[in-house]
């Protein structure tokens, strides 16, 4: 069956690292997004990473893939207040259909 | 250029009444895309278009929703009749996906509904 799984909370200070993790089932997905969401708004597509990948960099956001544990996490270097929002990890489910699966979102807090 | 457009912001309505969301994509994008968000949740596809065709609506309610794409451009969401349970921020994404290699989801801002 297809479900992604997040931890609800995270919180850190401001200029430590910040790392986000998620697990998925569907090991037939092709691609895995992090989406950042902010109050009151519509979701941001931060990065994603093709499934043949263990790992993708872009500026302070790092993405590790470990597709035997189908575990992802995204790492936030130099985490700052701007960064506090509900992270969302997705895989794309079906080839097909383009669906996109969603966990249940990380809630970032950053503290000064 | 400009971004997923969605209208209203905010809707409040009874049980029972019945309601509507607009969608304006990002242009020359041919798949659309309605998710539903409960608070605490991720978003959940409801209904996916290419041009005016339904790719997926294997989660959507059809006993009250409905959604509409009629001239491959803008679409519209409706719920008749509503429920509590459908209080949620409903979002539409847009893509230029047409099969095959995945393309960016592109979010609006969302309807944020409140059932009585």
């Amino acid at each position: 069956g297809e479900d992604v799984e997040q931890s609800l909370f995270l919180s850190v200070r401001e200029g430590d690292s910040s790392v986000i993790n998620c697990t998925y089932t569907d090991s037939s997905s092709t691609y895995l997004y992090w989406y950042k969401q902010e109050p009151g708004a519509g979701l941001q597509l931060l990065t994603y990473i093709f499934s043949n990948m263990d790992m993708k960099q872009d500026q302070r956001l790092t993405v590790l893939l470990n597709k035997k544990d189908k575990h992802l996490s995204l790492r936030i270097a130099d985490t700052q207040t701007g960064d506090s929002a509900i992270y969302f990890c997705a895989e794309s489910a079906s080839y097909n259909t383009d669906k996109l699966i969603f966990g249940t979102g990380t809630r970032l807090q950053v503290f000064p | 250029e400009a971004g997923v457009a969605q209208s209203p912001r905010y809707k409040i309505i009874e049980k029972r009444q019945s309601v509507a969301f607009w969608c304006n994509p990002i242009s020359g994008h041919a798949t659309l895309y309605w998710y539903q968000q409960i608070l605490g949740q991720g978003p959940k596809l409801l209904i996916q278009f290419q041009n005016n065709g339904v790719v997926d609506d294997s989660q959507l309610p059809k006993d009250r929703f409905s959604a509409e794409r009629l001239k491959g451009v803008d679409s519209t969401l409706k719920i008749q009749p509503a429920k509590l349970e459908d209080s949620a921020v409903y979002l539409c994404a847009s893509s230029s996906w047409t099969g095959g290699v995945k393309e960016t989801q592109y979010f609006g801002p969302g309807t944020r509904l409140l059932v009585l």
